[in-house]
């Protein structure tokens, strides 16, 4: 079944320890991304990647870092979570058209998180 | 980033049509307008993406005026089932960086 996975579903750990969220599609979807969904805010885009080793900044990059060592995962760090990261993550994957841009993004189930 | 302006909700009734509007004044050339529908606890699911004109599928049709500082999501005969938050997405085109703003939460009442 075409999938993305997420992993831990759920998630409560404590101020400065850092943690790693897991992301992988079984797509060969080359472009990938994160974004964390607040109420009242939508969701918002924090990093995405194009392709191996090709990521680049969302629109609230601060505070996480991403990797794309291999195509099918990309793990979200968070070196020293702080409360103002307690939120819903979804990882998303996508496949590129010929001219590179993103079409139907494939969302996980999502990551619930609480730091505090 | 464009950003996107919705209706923040909408009420309709089991069996009508429903539109949903999204200003996005600063779309720029390259940019897609993209719609998703989310449930609670799951993550966006596709609806339809287009660029101008008009595009239909088999859940939506998606209509872009010319200028295409807007767009309007078409739900023929919505159900229950069809109870979500709506999200219309800019973006794409040479970044691939995407705004999905608030959202249009849709209450369909029986």
């Amino acid at each position: 079944e075409a999938q993305v996975t997420q992993n831990p579903r759920y998630l409560i750990t404590v101020t400065g320890k850092k943690l790693t969220v897991t992301c992988s599609q079984n797509m060969n979807h080359e472009y990938m991304s994160w974004y964390r969904q607040d109420p009242g805010l939508g969701l918002r885009q924090i990093y995405y990647s194009m392709n191996v080793e090709v990521t680049d900044k969302g629109d609230v990059p601060e505070g996480y870092k991403v990797s794309r060592k291999e195509k099918r995962n990309f793990p979200l760090i968070l070196e020293s979570p702080s409360p103002n990261q307690t939120s819903l993550y979804f990882c998303a994957s996508s496949p590129l058209s010929a001219g590179g841009w993103s079409y139907e993004q494939y969302f996980g189930p999502g990551t619930r998180l609480t730091v505090t | 980033l464009a950003k996107t302006t919705q209706p923040i909700s909408m009420d309709s009734y089991e069996g009508q049509e429903v539109n949903i509007t999204c200003s996005h004044n600063n779309i720029a050339t390259n940019d897609y307008i993209t719609w998703y529908q989310q449930f609670p606890s799951q993550g966006p699911r596709f609806i339809i993406q287009g660029y101008k004109t008009k595009v239909t599928n088999e859940v939506a049709s998606l209509f872009i005026p010319a200028d295409r500082k807007s767009s309007t999501l078409s739900l023929p005969r919505v159900s229950l089932s069809d109870t979500a938050v709506y999200y219309c997405l800019v973006g794409a085109g040479n970044f691939n960086k995407f705004y999905f703003g608030s959202g249009t939460k849709l209450n369909v009442k029986p």
